[in-house]
């Protein structure tokens, strides 16, 4: 079945340490992104890309990170630079870069991250 | 960026029709509305999304006002499985006319179904 996996689901990290979250995707989508979710609130842009080796800065980039060395493969980075990072983390994908009006965005199941 | 309003909260019984408003005053001439559900503790998942007429799939049907400045989704049967967060969204686009897809969430609203 295609779709997008992230893992792991449940993750818990030491304050001072950097984590890597996991995005891959079989549905051959050019556009990948990462969201971020904090309770009760709605999703917020951290990252996004349109193309392998290529990425751009969303709305709250700061201290994240991403890569996209792989079509399929999206990793976001929480560093230790981001002040509070904890919160549900999702990762989509869009069949077309150019982001075309009626193109949906799937999602996958989510990481969520807890600072201890 | 055109903005959405929308109740914070509904109620329905189960299997009874359902109607979500949502408010989009600004909305320009090419803006598609979206409509995205999110269950508890998952990601988000496409319901419907529309232009200017009314448009049906199986999970919902989407009645858009004349003026486009409100729509609703309608829920023809509510089941539980159709509690959830329920995000009215307008595709949002830079100012080269084309749109890297970014979807702008708002707080949406929350679906409770009574047994």
């Amino acid at each position: 079945d295609g779709g997008i996996t992230q893992s792991p689901k449940y993750l818990f990290r030491k304050e001072g340490q950097n984590v890597t979250l996991s995005c891959e995707q079989n549905l051959n989508h050019d556009a990948m992104y990462w969201y971020r979710q904090d309770p009760g609130q709605g999703l917020r842009l951290i990252y996004y890309s349109q193309i392998v080796n290529d990425f751009q800065k969303g709305d709250i980039a700061e201290g994240y990170s991403v890569s996209r060395e792989k079509k399929e493969s999206f990793p976001l980075t929480v560093t230790s630079a981001q002040k509070n990072p904890t919160a549900f983390y999702l990762c989509a994908s869009t069949h077309r870069a150019s982001g075309r009006r009626t193109d949906t965005q799937y999602f996958g199941p989510g990481t969520r991250l807890t600072v201890l | 960026d055109a903005k959405t309003t929308q109740p914070n909260s509904m109620e329905s019984n189960e299997e009874e029709p359902v109607h979500l408003p949502c408010n989009h005053s600004t909305i320009s001439g090419t803006d598609y509305i979206h409509w995205y559900r999110q269950l508890p503790s998952q990601g988000p998942e496409y319901v419907i999304h529309g232009l200017t007429s009314n448009v049906n799939n199986r999970m919902a049907s989407l009645a858009i006002a004349e003026d486009r400045k409100s729509s609703t989704l309608i829920l023809h049967r509510a089941t539980l499985r159709d509690a959830a967060v329920y995000y009215c969204i307008l595709r949002d686009y830079n100012a080269g006319g084309t749109s890297y897809g970014k979807l702008t969430f708002g707080q949406g609203t929350i679906l409770t179904v009574h047994p």
